[in-house]
């Protein structure tokens, strides 16, 4: 079955980077993309950007284009989202979700982790 | 950027009786491929969201059939003929076309 499996909780300090991770299972990773959500606690959703698995291209939201860095590595299935210079408004559940981009267009998130909540503080 | 826009935010409702959800958006969300890039998603108190409708109309694996999603261009609506207990959450509306912008969210509640 599909899984994706996200790295636990982070407690960070101001100005600080954090590395979010998320092994896939279950289907093949470099076929889908795999985008990243944040959910600061009780807001909305907010999408952060997708990496596509097969060839490492990347679009990030202009919010967060030159703080945001995601990588995969396709021999263990894992993305990875990095957040840099964090601030206190960056307190957030980050969420990472596949795609598939058929030939009519993008199908949903199908599949989402369990969320990674990430906290910065002093 | 789009911007879209869902009412009510907040929307009590009787177990059996149908509801619906209206997501605006203020760009058309039709690609020159005759689909709509509009997403539907229910987050249960607790749980990461899931997806209920991909590309305005087509109900994802698994969904019940009392859920369905209609509309074209810039306004859409998302309908359950029957609210069922386990129906209640924050609903959002997500458009694809331009990058990923959800609405604010329509909070589901049982009266």
């Amino acid at each position: 079955q599909v899984q994706l499996v996200q790295s636990g909780a982070e407690v960070k300090k101001p100005g600080a980077s954090v590395k979010v991770s998320c092994k896939a299972s279950g289907y093949t990773f470099t076929g889908y993309y795999m985008h990243w959500v944040r959910q600061a606690p009780g807001q909305g959703l907010e999408w952060v950007g997708w990496i596509d698995p097969n060839s490492g291209g990347t679009n990030y939201a202009r919010k967060f284009k030159g703080r945001v860095t995601m990588t995969r590595d396709t021999s263990i299935s894992t993305a990875y989202m990095e957040l840099n210079s964090l601030g206190s408004d960056d307190t957030a559940v980050f969420y990472c979700v596949r795609t598939y981009f058929d030939t009519i267009g993008p199908l949903g998130f199908d599949y989402w982790g369990q969320g990674t909540l990430v906290t910065v503080s002093s | 950027d789009i911007v879209m826009t869902q009412s009510p935010l907040s929307l009590p409702v009787i177990p059996g009786e149908p509801a619906s959800i209206s997501c605006s958006s203020s760009q058309s969300l039709l690609h020159i491929n005759g689909y709509n890039f509009l997403d539907w998603y229910l987050q249960k108190p607790g749980q990461s969201p899931q997806l209920l409708i991909y590309l305005a109309s087509n109900r994802a694996s698994g969904v019940p059939d009392r859920f369905s999603g209609s509309g074209s261009g810039t306004e859409f609506t998302l309908r359950i003929s029957r609210v069922e207990a386990e129906d209640v959450g924050i609903y959002y509306c997500m458009q694809t076309l331009q990058g990923i912008t959800f609405g604010p969210g329509t909070k589901v509640e049982i009266k």
